[in-house]
This record gives C-alpha cells, sequence and structure tokens, in this order.
C-alpha cells in the first residue's frame, strides 16, 4: 500500500514569491494534517482536514498560508507571499481518524522549504 | 507552540549498547506514539501505545505507557550503526492533536 505521497520535496523561493505544495494521503485514510518541522524540533500542527471540512485551523497564518482539500482526497498548502521565516519542512500525514480504535499518524517525506 | 519534553536531547552510544530515552508531559494522554526520523525524510511511525501499563515490542523497540499516563519510554536493545536518528515520541489526549516532542538524537559510535 502506497504511503503518504508529497510533492515537490525541495523548493527554493525568493521572499515574496508564492509557493504551493500538494499532499496525497493513504487510501481510506480521512483525516489529513498539515504540520511545520522547524529545524531541530518535532513537528507542529498547521491545518487538520475531516474529509473536505478543515475542522481545525486555528495555527494557520491566515494572511499568508491558505490550504484546500477538495473532494476530501488530496491537499494543497499554499503560502503567498513567502517571508524567509518560513523556511522549514512542510509534512503531511494521515490518519483514519479520531475516535476510531487506532487513529496513528503516518507522515509523508516533506517538502523542504528555503526562501532566500 | 507546545511540546512535550523529551529526555536526553542527544546521545552517543556504541555500537550493542542498549538505549533508554523518556518522554513527558503535564497533561495525561490516552495514546503515545513513538516514530524515528531520519535526515530528509518525514517521521517513520515505530510503536503505538493505547494502555496506561502496556508494554509493545518491535524488533529490538520496546515502548512503555506511563501508568502515570503523563510519560512513556522507548527501549533500543543492542543498538546497530542504522538506529541513527531523531526519536520523536508524540502524545494524543481527549482531542484530536497530538503533541510532538522535542526529540532525542541518537548517534552510535560503530
Amino acid at each position: 500500500e502506497a504511503g503518504v505521497v508529497q510533492s515537490p520535496r525541495y523548493k527554493i523561493i525568493e521572499k515574496k514569491q508564492p509557493v504551493a505544495f500538494w499532499c496525497n494521503p493513504i487510501s481510506g485514510h480521512n483525516t489529513l494534517y498539515w504540520y511545520l518541522q522547524n529545524l531541530g524540533q518535532g513537528p507542529e500542527l498547521l491545518i487538520r482536514y475531516e474529509n473536505e471540512e478543515a475542522v481545525d485551523d486555528s495555527q494557520l497564518p491566515k494572511d499568508r498560508f491558505s490550504a484546500e482539500r477538495l473532494k476530501g482526497v488530496d491537499s494543497t498548502l499554499k503560502i503567498q507571499p513567502a517571508e524567509l521565516g518560513d523556511s522549514a519542512v512542510y509534512l503531511c500525514a494521515s490518519s483514519l481518524g479520531f475516535g476510531t480504535r487506532v487513529d496513528e499518524q503516518f507522515f509523508g517525506p516533506g517538502t523542504r522549504l528555503t526562501v532566500l | 507552540g507546545q511540546q512535550l519534553n523529551q529526555s536526553p536531547q542527544s546521545m552517543f552510544i556504541q555500537e550493542g549498547e542498549d538505549v533508554s530515552m523518556n518522554c513527558t508531559s503535564s497533561s495525561i494522554f490516552n495514546t503515545w506514539l513513538w516514530y524515528k526520523q531520519d535526515p530528509g525524510e518525514g517521521p517513520v511511525l515505530l510503536i503505538a501505545l493505547y494502555k496506561a501499563g502496556e508494554l509493545t515490542s518491535n524488533g529490538r523497540l520496546t515502548a512503555q505507557f506511563g501508568i502515570t499516563r503523563k510519560d512513556s519510554f522507548l527501549n533500543i536493545s543492542a543498538s546497530i550503526p542504522s538506529d541513527v536518528g531523531i526519536y520523536f515520541c508524540a502524545g494524543q489526549g481527549r482531542t484530536y492533536k497530538y503533541i510532538f516532542g522535542t526529540g532525542t538524537r541518537l548517534k552510535v559510535l560503530a
């Protein structure tokens, strides 16, 4: 079974440019998460989707970040415009869903963003 | 954001030695997960724990759900060079959200 797929793996952009990351979760997983991981730290949640609904976006900086999950499968995270401080790894994860017996999160390989 | 405290922060060990690390929280959790992350990759799930006191093994790895529900432990027996990486714990309480630890960086000397 395929794992969580993310693309691109690496992205280098200049500040003030837009950037988008794509994620395809594990088949059958209703819940999708976007995390931010700064160097030397653990992942921190940005947004969680249950199917196509964003049920928790309280940690998402909405002035420049946006996300969507059309049809409740793939998801895209966008930053516009990017700032130097956005340089980090953006991780996507999926799970069966909170409340299920096994709500284990599985991560993709991440997209490493460098903003110059 | 909130992160759980993991100890030790980093460790160098000789190949063949056993390794112990732990994760502590001020909150009670219902689920603990342990992940390993290699450079340039996403975290890979190693072990999941669902009940206080539970002891679960995965090959040379053994993890325990602390009886206070505020801590968890991971042991690696007979370490090998490929055990190198960063180990993260993650705890889930009454809400869906997993809180991750600060990580333990393991380096194995051959």
